[in-house]
């Protein structure tokens, strides 16, 4: 499996206090993506980064801010967390190279926001 | 994006060939075809991935037809452990593209 561990792995905080989410990986790709998967739509992407402080944004990355400082480190932050953001939050990674390299994916977060 | 469409659930035996469909109308000239695994409280995890024609790993085939605008993912013998949640991609897996997952084919297979 691909080393990509995400911390916290379980989380529960209160509506209005800032989170941070961390993605860190031992592969030396260059993709890093975070996802949230709710029930009914699958996942969906939040924020994605290209390189070291190269970043984008995703489908649904309104009240969501990424930092990427060196490569096997991406995170995600939530400045004041809504409970519409109680989510399992997941972090990928792919390669660089052609386009049809895999995204390989980290086990989750699961964030609940009280 | 092109959009996916394939069935919300399946039902299967174990020691059966399971093949699950996925439409894909507008899939574009240099998109690629991805087919991902989750199980729960897990993230997706790449199972196969391919451009037309068929494409075979370890652990499963996919076919696609001259047109493209479908795809086949062919689970041979299926187990108790390959119940699990199967997503149909098409698009660029990497770089600066991103991916749109559907909601996914949950498959259930019993004794």
């Amino acid at each position: 499996d691909a080393g990509i561990t995400q911390s916290p792995r379980h989380k529960v905080t209160e509506t209005g206090t800032p989170v941070t989410l961390r993605c860190h990986q031992t592969e030396n790709h260059r993709y890093m993506y975070w996802y949230r998967q709710d029930p009914g739509h699958g996942l969906r992407l939040i924020h994605y980064s290209y390189g070291v402080k190269d970043t984008d944004k995703g489908e649904v990355s309104d009240g969501y801010s990424v930092s990427r400082s060196k490569t096997e480190d991406f995170l995600l932050t939530l400045e004041s967390a809504t409970s519409s953001q109680t989510s399992v939050y997941f972090c990928a990674i792919s390669e660089q190279g052609s386009d049809n390299q895999p995204q390989h994916f980290g086990d989750g977060t699961r964030l609940s926001i009280l | 994006l092109a959009k996916t469409t394939q069935p919300i659930s399946m039902d299967s035996y174990e020691g059966q060939e399971v093949n699950i469909t996925c439409s894909h109308n507008n899939i574009a000239t240099n998109d690629y075809i991805t087919w991902y695994q989750q199980f729960p409280s897990q993230g997706p995890r790449f199972i196969i991935q391919g451009y037309k024609t068929k494409v075979t790993n370890e652990v499963a085939s996919l076919f696609i037809p001259a047109d493209r605008k479908s795809s086949t993912l062919s689970l041979p013998r299926v187990s108790l452990s390959d119940t699990a949640v199967y997503y149909c991609l098409v698009g660029k897996s990497s770089g600066y593209s991103t991916l749109t997952f559907g909601k996914g084919t949950m498959l259930l297979v019993s004794p």
